[in-house]
């Protein structure tokens, strides 16, 4: 098993520029989640998604959007981007709050915005 | 307010001593979680725990329900603990996690 993995590990853009963040994960989890990690800051909710097809806003969700076309996929878009998204991305899954609270984290993905 | 409090920010030890992290909350919880993060890496779970005490290798993790506080010791702390050890907490009925800022703890050898 791979766990949770993430493309690309990192990326430079200018401002205005979009990207798209890929998360896989391969334990037949339900719920995933996208997270920025900021110096100073603890982790912070973008979006999560409790199964295929359905996405939800955390707290921090302007400026990105989400999909969850599969089950094993959750993708994290950033149609314009700013300088204020310069961060580090993780991504993270479950298999179901009801039966086990455990997330599992991809390994990262560090975006720098110019 | 954090709902999650952490302390110390930073923690620096010298090899072989006892380290404590604290972590403090303002909410009900169904579960309280230890990651572990080194540098440049990605996020590990240590434990999750939801009363008591839970011990693997040289870590242990307790919580007390009643005061709303769970601490992670590292007994004979090793360079290789060096790591950023980030608590977070389970809202009952929630799918999402509350998490702390962290503690950076360097061990000097």
């Amino acid at each position: 098993n791979a766990g949770v993995t993430q493309t690309p590990k990192f990326r430079v853009l200018k401002t205005g520029q979009s990207m798209t963040l890929l998360c896989a994960q391969d334990m037949n989890h339900e719920y995933m989640y996208w997270y920025r990690q900021d110096p100073g800051m603890g982790l912070r909710l973008i979006h999560y998604s409790v199964g295929e097809g359905t996405t939800a806003k955390g707290e921090v969700p302007d400026g990105y959007n989400v999909s969850r076309l599969k089950k094993q996929n959750f993708l994290l878009g950033l149609e314009s981007a700013a300088p204020s998204q310069t961060s580090v991305y993780f991504c993270a899954s479950s298999i179901d709050p009801r039966r086990s609270y455990e997330q599992y984290f991809g390994p990262g993905t560090r975006l720098t915005v110019t | 307010k954090n709902e999650v409090e952490q302390s110390p920010q930073n923690l620096t030890a010298q090899e072989g001593e006892f380290i404590t992290i604290n972590c403090s909350y303002s909410v009900g919880i169904s579960a309280l979680h230890w990651l572990q993060q080194h540098p440049g890496g990605g996020i590990v779970s240590l434990f999750m725990l939801s009363s008591g005490k839970k011990k693997h290798g040289r870590l242990i993790a307790t919580i007390n329900i009643q005061e709303k506080h769970s601490s992670l010791h590292i007994t004979a702390s090793h360079p290789r603990d060096s790591a950023v050890y980030i608590c977070a907490v389970s809202q009952g009925g929630s799918e999402k996690l509350v998490f702390g800022k962290g503690t950076k703890l360097t061990v000097n050898p």
